[in-house]
């Protein structure tokens, strides 16, 4: 599975969007992207996914470059309770060695009042 | 739904006791994980279980061992507990088949103390 770099940590004013970075400059044809985002010591949670089209759902949007090397998370209306560790992994589809997901240390993302 | 259960939540365990966590899904996924998480740290991965009756090695399987008894139910045993297993452990599960690029549900979380 590719791996991904993103920054130990971000703040965002509280109303405003949170733009997540994520580089996964060797990711695969085949590989998705996913975001999941863990508030203080729950299970992770998904977020959203995708390949290679722009996502948009009722959380959040992903924002894939043309080449698929980066993506953006984006939370348009970010509130206190947004505040979390969000994982960008990559990973490609079902069966053998790929079926594993690792995750990385996250982005911190503290949404202040 | 229960979605995905873990049992027990917390659990203090002495240097050299065995125990096991016990993870259950309920949503009929294929695959199944197992993930630790040390205080300011991401997941690592122990092991996981693509299918039923398969199991395999994640990035940390050292002083673990694992079970897919089922479909349903995916097991993690310490053998011999050691204070760096200390930690958060996260049992999780999608599905995988036909080709779908599932989400991952997690547990709570079963939080392990070993003195």
């Amino acid at each position: 599975d590719a791996k991904t770099t993103q920054p130990p940590s971000m703040d965002c004013a509280e109303g405003r969007a949170a733009n997540l970075p994520c580089n996964h400059s060797t990711i695969s044809g085949n590989e998705y992207v996913y975001w999941y985002r863990q508030i203080h010591s729950q299970g992770p949670q998904y977020i959203i996914h995708g390949l290679k089209n722009n996502e948009t759902n009722e959380m959040a949007s992903l924002i894939i470059t043309e080449d698929r090397k980066s993506s953006t998370l984006i939370l348009p209306h970010a509130t206190l309770r947004d505040t979390a560790v969000y994982y960008c992994i990559v990973r490609g589809n079902y069966g053998g060695a790929t079926n594993k997901l690792i995750f990385g240390t996250g982005t911190l993302l503290a949404v202040q009042p | 739904n229960a979605g995905v259960t873990q049992t027990p939540k917390f659990q203090v365990l002495k240097t050299g006791q065995s125990m096991t966590l016990q993870c259950a899904q309920d949503m009929n996924h294929n695959s199944m994980y197992w993930y630790r998480q040390d205080p300011g740290m991401g997941l690592r991965l122990i092991y996981y279980s693509a299918s039923e009756g398969t199991t395999d090695k994640g990035e940390v399987p050292n002083g673990y061992n694992v079970s897919r008894l089922n479909k349903r139910e995916f097991s993690l045993r310490l053998e011999s507990a050691a204070p760096s297993q200390t930690s958060v452990y996260f049992c999780a599960s999608r599905d995988t088949t036909g080709g779908r690029a599932g989400e991952l549900f997690f547990g709570e979380g079963s939080r392990l103390t070993v003195l």
